[in-house]
């Protein structure tokens, strides 16, 4: 599996915009850019995802690099709730037979300043 | 509604007992997958289960492992004797097709004694 880099910690102020970074430099043109998030004690959850165009959602946006090398996760207004870990994960080629597991790896403490 | 169901969501066994992990994912999904998660650890992948069947699993996924859908809806997961070091929460996700996201369930956390 292509290998991503996040920064282990990242701390932003509540109702500011926050700018997650991950860095997949080994990233094949069929890899799609995966995040999720886990909140204490819970499990993982879906975020957003893409591949070659930026993506927004109700809960984020995601930024993808022209050369595909690096992606920025965007929470455009965080609040106390969006304090978790962040897992930027590549996933590949979609094929019939449900084997496209998830690798994660240690991802981004995000902590909310109030 | 949580799409993906786990239950229970605390189970303590003694070593070299039996468990049986639950997962009720809506009944249109096909594809399957469980994971776990020690404490403090990287969550870790184990087997994915598509069309009745496993299609990979981990080294993790050893013979004391096995998983099954009886009845077409509930999806287990069942290690046939525990050992301490599979203490750890045990997280079931679903993907509906091809593309997308995964979603998963809150967990069951599974502490031996």
């Amino acid at each position: 599996d292509a290998k991503t880099t996040q920064p282990n910690s990242m701390e932003s102020n509540e109702e500011e915009p926050v700018h997650l970074p991950c860095n997949h430099s080994t990233i094949s043109g069929t890899d799609y850019i995966h995040w999720y998030r886990q909140l204490p004690s819970q499990g993982p959850e879906y975020v957003i995802h893409g591949l070659t165009s930026n993506v927004n959602n109700r809960m984020a946006s995601l930024a993808i690099a022209e050369d595909r090398k690096s992606s920025t996760l965007i929470l455009h207004r965080a609040t106390l709730r969006d304090a978790a870990v962040y897992y930027c994960i590549l996933r590949g080629r979609i094929s019939n037979f449900g084997n496209e597991k998830l690798t994660f790896g240690t991802g981004t403490r995000l902590t909310i300043i109030p | 509604e949580p799409e993906v169901t786990q239950t229970p969501s605390h189970q303590v066994t003694q070593m070299g007992q039996e468990v049986i992990l639950r997962c009720v994912p809506i009944s249109n999904h096909l594809y399957f997958y469980w994971y776990r998660q020690i404490l403090g650890q990287k969550v870790e992948f184990l087997v994915s289960f598509y069309n009745n069947e496993i299609s990979e699993k981990s080294e993790i996924f050893d013979d004391q492992f096995s998983v099954e859908r009886p009845d077409g809806s509930n999806f287990t997961l069942k290690i046939r004797s525990t050992k301490l070091e599979d203490s750890a929460m045990y997280f079931c996700a679903r993907r509906l097709g091809p593309a997308g996201g995964y979603t998963f369930g809150s967990g069951t956390r599974l502490t031996v004694v």
